[in-house]
C-alpha cells in the first residue's frame, strides 16, 4: 500500500494557461475525492467519483474545472484558463465504500500546490 | 447543510502540557465526526473518528476526543503534548444517511509547541 499519490506536487503557471493534475488512489479504493484548500482554510469539497462515475460536484467547481476518472483508477483534474484565484492546494482522497452504514476513512494524498501568476 | 467551527485559529502550548482543541458542529441528524492532522507539506492524516457508541474515542498518537451532543462539540485532547505534535488540526463532519459523502471541514487550528 503506497498511499494516495498526486502529481505534480507543485505547479506554477501563468494566468490563462491550462493545467492538469493527476491523482492515483489506493488501489482497492473505489471512491475518489477532490478538495481545494486555500491559505488559512480547511479543505473544501470539489467533486467525487465512485468508480468511473462522477457522483457529485460542488458549486465551487466552475465550468473551467473538469475532472475525470476514465477507468475507475486514477483521476485527473483540469483547470482551463487559470485565474489567480485558482491558486490553492488541490487535495485528492480515496476511500473504500461500504453499503449503508458508516462513512469510511478518507485517505489523503500530499496535494498539488498551484500558483497562478 | 453541515458546518464546523473551530474557534481557535492558533494555540501555543508548552511541551508536556495538556491540550484541548475545540470543535463545534452544526448538523440536524447524527453526525459522523473526524479529526485530521496536517503537517507542513503533508496530506491530512486521520487521528480519530466518531460514528456512534462510546462518546469518548481514542485515536493515534495519544489523542482522544469526546462527543457531546448537548453542546454540539467534539473537542480533541491530549494529556501531554510533544514537540512533534506541532501541526494544523482539522475537525470534519460527514453526513449520516448517505454514507461516504464528502467531508465538511473547519478552518483548522494551528498548534505551536514551545520548550
Amino acid at each position: 500500500d503506497t498511499g494516495v499519490s498526486q502529481n505534480p506536487r507543485h505547479k506554477i503557471t501563468k494566468r490563462g494557461q491550462n493545467v492538469t493534475f493527476r491523482c492515483d488512489p489506493i488501489s482497492e479504493h473505489n471512491r475518489l475525492y477532490w478538495y481545494r484548500q486555500t491559505l488559512g482554510q480547511g479543505p473544501e469539497f470539489l467533486t467525487y467519483f465512485q468508480n468511473e462515475a462522477q457522483l457529485e460536484k460542488s458549486r465551487l467547481l466552475s465550468d473551467r474545472f473538469s475532472a475525470e476518472r476514465p477507468k475507475g483508477s486514477f483521476s485527473t483534474l483540469e483547470i482551463q484558463r487559470t485565474e489567480q484565484g485558482d491558486s490553492a492546494m488541490y487535495l485528492c482522497a480515496s476511500s473504500s465504500s461500504v453499503s449503508g452504514g458508516h462513512p469510511d476513512e478518507q485517505f489523503f494524498g500530499p496535494g498539488t500546490r498551484l500558483t497562478v501568476l | 447543510a453541515q458546518s464546523v467551527t473551530q474557534p481557535d485559529i492558533h494555540i501555543t502550548v508548552s511541551e508536556g502540557a495538556s491540550l484541548e482543541l475545540r470543535c463545534n458542529y452544526s448538523y440536524g441528524a447524527t453526525p459522523y465526526l473526524f479529526w485530521y492532522v496536517q503537517s507542513p507539506g503533508q496530506g491530512l492524516q486521520l487521528l480519530l473518528k466518531y460514528f456512534s457508541g462510546d462518546t469518548l474515542v481514542q485515536g493515534i498518537k495519544g489523542f482522544e476526543a469526546e462527543f457531546k451532543r448537548s453542546q454540539s462539540s467534539f473537542n480533541l485532547r491530549k494529556p501531554s503534548v510533544h514537540w512533534s505534535d506541532a501541526a494544523e488540526y482539522f475537525c470534519a463532519v460527514g453526513a449520516e444517511a448517505s454514507g461516504n459523502t464528502p467531508l465538511v471541514f473547519g478552518k483548522g487550528t494551528r498548534l505551536s509547541v514551545i520548550a
